[in-house]
């Protein structure tokens, strides 16, 4: 079984700041199946960032994904009011697994 | 548009089945891809149930899998969740996905007496 682990648990920036949001697993992943997801409250996840790189459709380029191996990192360039928001990186295959989520909110 | 949309009961007594379905429109189960359940206590994070592959292989969860089954009915393009001998431990909004995209909205399921 694939552990992940985030970190920060809780990050508190302000608008226009970057952010650096970091997934660890437990054992090395293939690249093609990590990713990341934003949940709002009272919302389903939403998948921003596939195959540890890739935007989901929509996603504005703001929201940039890297990392391979064991060492994932969500990089938002500047932060916007909507990005407020509970982050949690994925592996996903035949089983799959999540982090424990990373909180981003407003300082 | 692949669209997923989970419905069953809301309400399930303690030690009984639990017992959703997933209903797929705009892509045929049969022609990829693998499907599966994911779960979010209130105020917890997420928890992958398990998942079946187009051709029906499962896999499950460890800390779930002896009570777990996940089917598929090909012919009305749905897939299935039983949870069986649920406790109050397994309140918390389904979630049935396509991975990694789409998801479906979710459904809150209670166990209570």
């Amino acid at each position: 079984e694939i552990v992940l682990t985030q970190s920060p648990g809780t990050l508190s920036l302000s608008p226009g700041e970057r952010a650096t949001l970091s997934c660890r697993a437990s054992q090395s992943v293939s690249s093609s199946y990590l990713a990341w997801y934003q949940q709002k409250p009272g919302q389903a996840p939403r998948l921003l960032i596939y195959g540890a790189s890739s935007r989901a459709t929509g996603i504005p380029d703001r929201f940039s994904g890297s990392g391979s191996g064991t060492d994932l990192t969500l990089t938002i360039s500047r932060l916007e009011p909507e990005d407020f928001a509970v982050y949690y990186c994925q592996q996903y295959g035949s089983s799959l697994s999540f982090g424990q989520g990373t909180k981003l909110e407003i300082k | 548009q692949v669209q997923l949309q989970e419905s069953g009961p809301g309400l399930v007594k303690p030690s009984e089945t639990l017992s959703l379905i997933c209903t797929v429109s705009g892509y045929f189960i049969s022609s990829g891809y693998y499907w599966g359940w994911i779960r979010q206590p209130p105020g917890k994070g997420l928890e992958w149930i398990g998942s079946i592959y187009h051709s029906g292989s499962t896999y499950y969860n460890p800390s779930l899998k002896s009570r777990v089954t996940i089917s598929v009915d090909t012919s009305k393009n749905q897939f299935s969740l039983k949870l069986a001998s649920v406790t109050a431990a397994d309140t918390a909004v389904y979630y049935c996905a396509r991975y990694p995209t789409p998801w479906g909205q979710g459904t809150l399921v209670t166990v209570s007496s």
